[in-house]
């Protein structure tokens, strides 16, 4: 069984670019959950996906926008990048509406913008 | 509106002392309340949650509906539980989380 996998680890970008992040959720999960955590804070919830439907999202702006495949993987996409969004960037995998609320977390995609 | 909050950023004990991490929340419903814990060089995952009234690595949490809580407690710390927790909310069908800003649990030899 293999676990929630993210990528890139790394990267830098300038400010107003766009990025793309993604994350295979592990094996058997349907749901796809994306966090921003910044430096010394706890994740905060951007979306998720439910069988490639958004179904839920928290209080981040248009320009932050996501995907579900139909093998459950999913991207993050944040256009105009700006300073603040520099961060860790997490994605979690899940059974959603069947499970119990146990998220399966990926080691993350640093951003760095600059 | 939806808010974890975690009053300690850190907490540090000496091993075989007790330890208890305060969370508090405020939420319009029956929320899902859920302990998750990062160690050093791994990636966040879950502890314990409060719908299964279970007790993982010596850790037991009660949800305090009037006190609107959710404090992790253990009687007997050990120098393994040094990590950071957060203490996370989710709606009752799962589709939206919130995490507290985490404590880090430092515990001395």
């Amino acid at each position: 069984e293999t676990g929630v996998t993210q990528s890139p680890t790394h990267l830098i970008k300038t400010r107003g670019q766009q990025v793309t992040l993604r994350c295979s959720s592990q094996s058997g999960h349907n749901t796809v959950s994306w966090y921003q955590q910044a430096l010394g804070q706890g994740p905060q919830f951007i979306f998720q996906y439910y069988r490639e439907e958004e179904n839920g999202r928290g209080n981040f702006p248009p320009r932050f926008s996501g995907l579900q495949f139909p093998n459950y993987s999913s991207e993050l996409n944040v256009n105009a990048l700006e300073l603040d969004d520099s961060a860790l960037y997490l994605c979690a995998s899940s059974l959603g509406q069947e499970n119990t609320g146990e998220l399966f977390f990926g080691e993350g995609s640093r951003l760095t913008v600059l | 509106a939806q808010r974890v909050t975690q009053p300690e950023k850190l907490l540090s004990v000496f091993k075989g002392a007790p330890v208890e991490l305060k969370c508090n929340y405020s939420y319009s419903g029956s929320p899902e309340l859920f302990w998750y814990v990062q160690y050093s060089r791994q990636r966040l995952q879950l502890l314990l949650r409060h719908i299964s009234r279970e007790s993982i690595k010596g850790f037991t949490a009660d949800l305090n509906k009037g006190e609107t809580s959710f404090h992790l407690k253990k009687p007997f710390a050990q120098e393994e539980d040094s990590a950071m927790y957060y203490c996370a909310l989710a709606k009752y069908n799962f589709n939206k989380f919130y995490f507290g800003s985490g404590t880090k649990l430092n515990v001395k030899p």
